[in-house]
């Protein structure tokens, strides 16, 4: 009973390239939450999806972040044209319904390391 | 002001001793409350939840006041296993929707 996978665990990339983060829900959950977690500050919510759709992205940049959730496949952060500040550890986690009572389950995190 | 605040910490207790955090949230609409334990480059992992008549898990005892918008963590006979930085964690309605939302954590150290 896989829990929440995310890969890569690290990814090492130079300003200005693109980074892919992945994330797979626990088996049963459709609803994923991604999180970003700077050096020595708390994590901070980012975006809410379900499947095919985002349902809440107020903490999402405006600019160069994107997320999806397609029908097939694992849910996707993108960060394009990547900066030092992008250095983070990014968590994914999933629910098995919109309630947020229900605990979310985390994944491993991707620590992205910008050079 | 923050929607979740915690004490600052870092808080440096003896094995053996009983310590205390503290959280406040400011949204009274705030439904349900976690507190999440987070080991240095570790995902965040449920403690346990907070019930409004307070509840205990072994040595853990969570509290909650409503009415002061206050959270509370107590751990006693601390561990060395215990060092690590506790999250206090609120389910907040937002235009609808709900999100967790985390305060910036107390990172405890037990010292042997």
């Amino acid at each position: 009973n896989a829990g929440v996978m995310q890969n890569p665990r690290h990814l090492v990339r130079r300003r200005g390239q693109e980074a892919r983060l992945r994330c797979s829900p626990m088996k049963g959950h459709s609803h994923v939450y991604w999180y970003r977690q700077l050096p020595e500050e708390g994590l901070k919510f980012m975006v809410y999806l379900q499947k095919e759709n985002i349902i809440d992205e107020s903490g999402m940049p405006k600019e160069r972040f994107s997320a999806e959730f397609p029908k097939e496949g694992p849910s996707i952060l993108r960060i394009q044209q990547v900066v030092r500040g992008d250095s983070a550890a990014y968590f994914c986690a999933s629910s098995p319904s919109f309630r947020g009572s229900q605990p979310q389950h985390f994944g491993d995190g991707t620590r992205l390391s910008i050079l | 002001r923050k929607e979740v605040e915690q004490d600052p910490g870092p808080f440096n207790v003896p094995e053996g001793a009983t310590v205390a955090f503290n959280c406040t949230y400011s949204n009274s609409a705030s439904q349900s409350f976690f507190w999440y334990r987070q080991d240095c480059r570790k995902e965040p992992k449920l403690l346990m939840s907070v019930y409004s008549s307070g509840n205990e898990d072994g040595r853990f005892t969570a509290q909650l006041n409503r009415a002061s918008q206050y959270i509370s963590l107590l751990i006693r006979d601390s561990k060395l296993s215990d060092s690590a930085t506790y999250l206090c964690v609120v389910n907040i309605r937002n235009f609808g929707n709900e999100k967790l939302t985390f305060g910036t954590g107390t990172r405890l150290t037990i010292i042997p």
